[in-house]
């Protein structure tokens, strides 16, 4: 049961428009979402996160916005350059999943490509 | 060194041996997590450090998986008796706390022939 979805496996687009990141969730505990970068043969990298409380963070050219009622949050980049081109991996956590704390659940990523 | 470091960067073993990969996190984080990815899927969450509470080990996928740290440095991740399906990236990361942003280590790629 997949408590993180990222339907979309991957995504290209053209440079200096415009990328759209999508991520469902289940678990309407889940409080603190947060978006990882990873390129091949590297661990993730974070990027950008939200909290609960709020419906949208910015950073640059990358934006996450968090729909609640949806339980759906999106990471937009604008504009998006070839360098953007990794797995974007979507995660959530509650303060106590499963009785733990701290605990990430990631959905299984994002492809992007972007092209010159 | 300033970020997460893991050892060995490959490890390639036969089915029935034990493995141990190592992870030693940014200094002063008090929070460690074991995660795998195996080919085409998601992170898996493994095992949570945080201190020295008790670690949450609900993700260990059997009990051939184990893991230690001691206080808050190195921790090793113990695979016996490995199968074909442990094949993945074991990935290590660490945070100065509960719920902040995660630092990824490079991972160590496994394979079980």
């Amino acid at each position: 049961d997949q408590q993180v979805k990222q339907n979309s496996p991957s995504l290209s687009v053209q440079e200096g428009r415009i990328s759209i990141l999508n991520c469902d969730y289940t678990n309407s505990m889940f409080d603190y979402f947060l978006w990882y970068k990873k390129y091949p043969a590297e661990g993730p990298t974070f990027l950008i996160s939200i909290s609960s409380i709020k419906d949208k963070n910015e950073d640059g050219r990358f934006t996450v916005f968090l729909n609640k009622s949806a339980k759906h949050l999106s990471l937009h980049i604008v504009p998006s350059q070839p360098g953007d081109s990794a797995v974007y991996f979507c995660a959530a956590s509650s303060p106590n999943y499963g009785g733990s704390q701290g605990n990430l659940i990631f959905g299984k990523g994002t492809k992007l490509s972007v092209k010159p | 060194g300033a970020g997460v470091s893991q050892s060995p960067s490959n490890k390639v073993t036969e089915k029935g041996k034990d493995v141990e990969l190592r992870c030693d996190p940014i200094s002063g984080h008090t929070a460690l997590y074991w995660y795998r990815q195996r080919l085409g899927q998601g992170l898996e969450f493994l095992i949570y450090f945080q201190g020295n509470s008790a670690p949450d080990k609900s993700g260990l996928p059997s009990d051939r998986f184990s893991a230690e740290r001691t206080g808050e440095s190195v921790s090793t991740l113990t695979i016996q008796r490995t199968q074909q399906e442990d094949s993945a990236v074991y990935l290590c990361a660490s945070s100065p706390r509960r719920n902040e942003k995660l630092f990824f280590g490079s991972g160590t790629q496994l394979s079980v022939l």
